[in-house]
């Protein structure tokens, strides 16, 4: 079976960084691109960016390619999301997801950033 | 960047009718697009991809249809399961970007 498993979520103070990760299961990590996913509160759906199946290229949203990054880790089946310098309308639940047709979610990540 | 313009927003239906949700995308994508469905309190569910293509496991009476910048999902004999907000997301053009959601309730 399919499993993501997000992890790192929380309340976080605007300005700090937090790095979010996704353990993936039931399948060959190694041969799919995986994408990062948010969902607001209002549950509007954005796009944050993929990354090649290697490792070796990243696809960003232009809104937030200054601030997160996006990485992976093929040995330990994980991907990885670093947001840095983070705001309020960062509060969001953050999905990793399998491929750009993402016939795979994790459960979520609630982060929250408040003062 | 491809705008998604979906409705309605919201849809009631009753159990056994069809329902219908459009997508307008900005420019075209080609077929690139998907639908999901998002169940309360859930992570979202690919549906259909290739805007026609049925996911492995997916009742058959979801369909998606389309082509150039208009597509649609259908729904045939509304189950009670079936509500959910659905969302179209395009993967044509980067960034990837999504519908605003059709949340769909049972009247």
């Amino acid at each position: 079976e399919v499993q993501l498993v997000e992890s790192g979520g929380g309340l976080v103070q605007p300005g700090a960084s937090l790095k979010l990760s996704c353990v993936a299961s039931g399948f060959t990590f190694s041969d799919y691109w995986m994408s990062w996913v948010r969902q607001t509160p209002g549950k509007t759906m954005e796009w944050i960016g993929d990354i090649k199946y290697d490792g070796s290229y990243t696809n960003y949203a232009p809104s937030l390619k200054n601030r997160f990054t996006i990485s992976r880790d093929n040995a330990k089946s994980t991907l990885y999301l670093q947001m840095s310098n983070v705001r309020s309308e960062d509060t969001a639940t953050y999905y990793c997801t399998r491929a750009r047709v993402m016939d795979a979610w994790g459960q979520g990540a609630s982060v929250t950033v408040s003062s | 960047d491809i705008r998604m313009t979906q409705s309605p927003a919201s849809l009631s239906a009753s159990l056994g009718e069809t329902v219908n949700i459009e997508c307008l995308a900005s420019e075209d994508i080609y077929s690139d697009l998907a639908w999901y469905q998002q169940k309360p309190g859930k992570s979202p569910q690919l549906l259909i991809y290739n805007a026609n293509s049925l996911q492995n496991g997916v009742p058959s009476r979801f369909s998606g249809s389309g082509s150039g910048t208009q597509y649609s999902l259908k729904i045939n004999s509304l189950q009670s399961e079936d509500v959910a907000t659905y969302f179209c997301q395009q993967y044509n053009n980067y960034p990837l970007t999504f519908g605003s959601g059709t949340k769909l309730e049972i009247k």
